[in-house]
């Protein structure tokens, strides 16, 4: 089983839509969950952490579930910007600079 | 944010030479920088751990004396990979972190496309 695994896609919505993503993490003892952008051929970026009581950055909205092992982000009224790779990260130990990246998940917002 | 530089950013070299890739911290000083490498439709793996004046640490499965780490200073950390097959053939990245990122926030390079031949 993979350490964290997320639906690749693409995801295919129209602006304006909102879309969810979901990742499920292996490891019960992993510690820091965040989610990464990475654009076509392009070094990927923070987007933003994930908090056990959930958490919210303007139009993205991130959630832990301790207890199912998965996270999940929220995207409300996707942009044509906002098309790129999600990718699910989760630290391992307290030490987050090890971190363990998922596959990621494709979106692609269409006019 | 904080500026990672990775040249180069496309190599292409033939079967059992050596390439060197160098990763830049332009406006900070790292202590750490990790080396990624990612195969195509597939996650960022972990290489290693590169710190400033010692020795890296390598991640399970990764040949130390293939993938030569150097981080000679808090600015550069330089991959080498020694006498490359065309399995090597892959995206390397290196990224790094400073004392004022967010938690969790490691900063990229752009990374480096290798194409063994």
């Amino acid at each position: 089983r993979k350490e964290v695994e997320q639906d690749p896609g693409p995801f295919n919505v129209p602006e304006g839509a909102t879309v969810a993503f979901n990742c499920t993490y292996s490891n019960s003892a992993s510690q820091s969950f965040f989610w990464y952008r990475q654009d076509c051929r392009k070094e990927p970026k923070l987007l933003m952490s994930v908090y056990s009581s959930g958490n919210e950055d303007g139009r993205f909205t991130a959630q832990l579930n301790r207890a199912s092992q998965y996270i999940s982000l929220l995207i409300r009224d996707s942009k044509l910007s906002d098309s790129a790779t999600y990718l699910c990260v989760v630290a391992l130990n307290t030490g987050f600079q090890k971190l363990v990246f998922g596959t990621g998940t494709r979106l692609l917002v269409s006019p | 944010g904080a500026v990672v530089s990775q040249h180069p950013s496309r190599v292409i070299c033939k079967s059992g030479t050596s390439v060197k890739i160098e990763c830049r911290s332009l406006d900070f000083q790292a202590t750490t920088m990790f080396w990624y490498r990612q195969f195509p439709k597939k996650s960022l793996m972990l290489m290693a751990t590169s710190n400033e004046g010692s020795k890296a640490t390598y991640e399970q499965g990764v040949e130390k004396d293939k993938f030569l780490i150097n981080h000679a200073s808090l600015t550069l950390s330089t991959l080498t990979v020694t006498s490359a097959h065309p399995e090597d053939s892959s995206f390397y990245i290196c990224s790094a972190t400073t004392s004022g990122s967010r938690v969790g926030e490691l900063f990229f390079g752009e990374g480096s496309r290798l194409t063994v031949l």
